[in-house]
């Protein structure tokens, strides 16, 4: 079936960096897209969300880019931070009627060396 | 706000076992999901329920995992029988709009 994928990719970025992390979806039909970041023996928190009718928006300190034409969605963190050491997950919703439904990437492991 | 709040955190049963987990959710949201997190299979969406009645269940795996919502505060995910396969971190979220989703901390399952 049709998913979300991250290949468990490690990034290791020095603080005070930025940070790129990469996601390659497969619904062309998901009309919503979401980042999440989940620290160690905790729930995966909500950063960032974009619609399929934007190609960027900007947070504090993240960004989130769209790219429709290659099904690829970027998180972007400026002047990393210790702090931003987790996993960050991107995933999707929409299409196909189930406007509820998020399918989660597998994640990418930001660490952040101080 | 005290978030979603989930019990216990922890859980160690043996293969067999009734295993019941509980959630409270954000007061005022009207949706509810249960997850499960393993290495294997990442996130899945097991259950979601809004304004407390199950609209999908299609992730629950087998007749032995159930959930139920008596009120608009409070869920629970029941295996019965448990097994080793069942072992993960089981998650629960809630929202008002769908998508911006918050999770609860999570109840490490292991079930020997």
């Amino acid at each position: 079936g049709e998913s979300v994928g991250l290949h468990l990719p490690t990034l290791s970025v020095q603080e005070g960096d930025n940070s790129i992390i990469n996601c390659a979806y497969s619904n062309s039909a998901s009309d919503y897209f979401i980042w999440y970041k989940q620290e160690s023996g905790k729930g995966p928190q909500f950063i960032i969300d974009i619609r399929s009718n934007m190609d960027k928006r900007q947070g504090q300190r993240v960004t989130v880019l769209l790219n429709k034409t290659v099904k690829h969605l970027s998180l972007q963190i400026a002047a990393t931070q210790p702090g931003d050491s987790a996993v960050y997950f991107c995933a999707e919703m929409g299409g196909g009627g189930s406007n509820y439904k998020l399918t989660f990437g597998k994640g990418t492991l930001l660490t952040v060396n101080p | 706000d005290a978030g979603v709040i989930q019990s216990p955190r922890h859980e160690v049963t043996e293969m067999g076992q009734e295993v019941t987990l509980r959630c409270k959710p954000i007061s005022g949201h009207n949706s509810l999901f249960w997850y499960r997190q393993t290495m294997m299979r990442g996130l899945e969406l097991l259950i979601y329920f809004n304004n407390n009645v199950p609209i999908d269940d299609s992730g629950m795996p087998e007749d032995r995992f159930s959930a139920k919502m008596p009120n608009a505060s409070f869920s629970t995910l029941k295996i019965q029988p448990s097994e080793p396969r069942d072992s993960a971190v089981y998650f629960c979220a809630s929202s008002l709009s769908l998508y911006e989703q918050y999770f609860g901390p999570g109840t490490r399952l292991t079930v020997t």
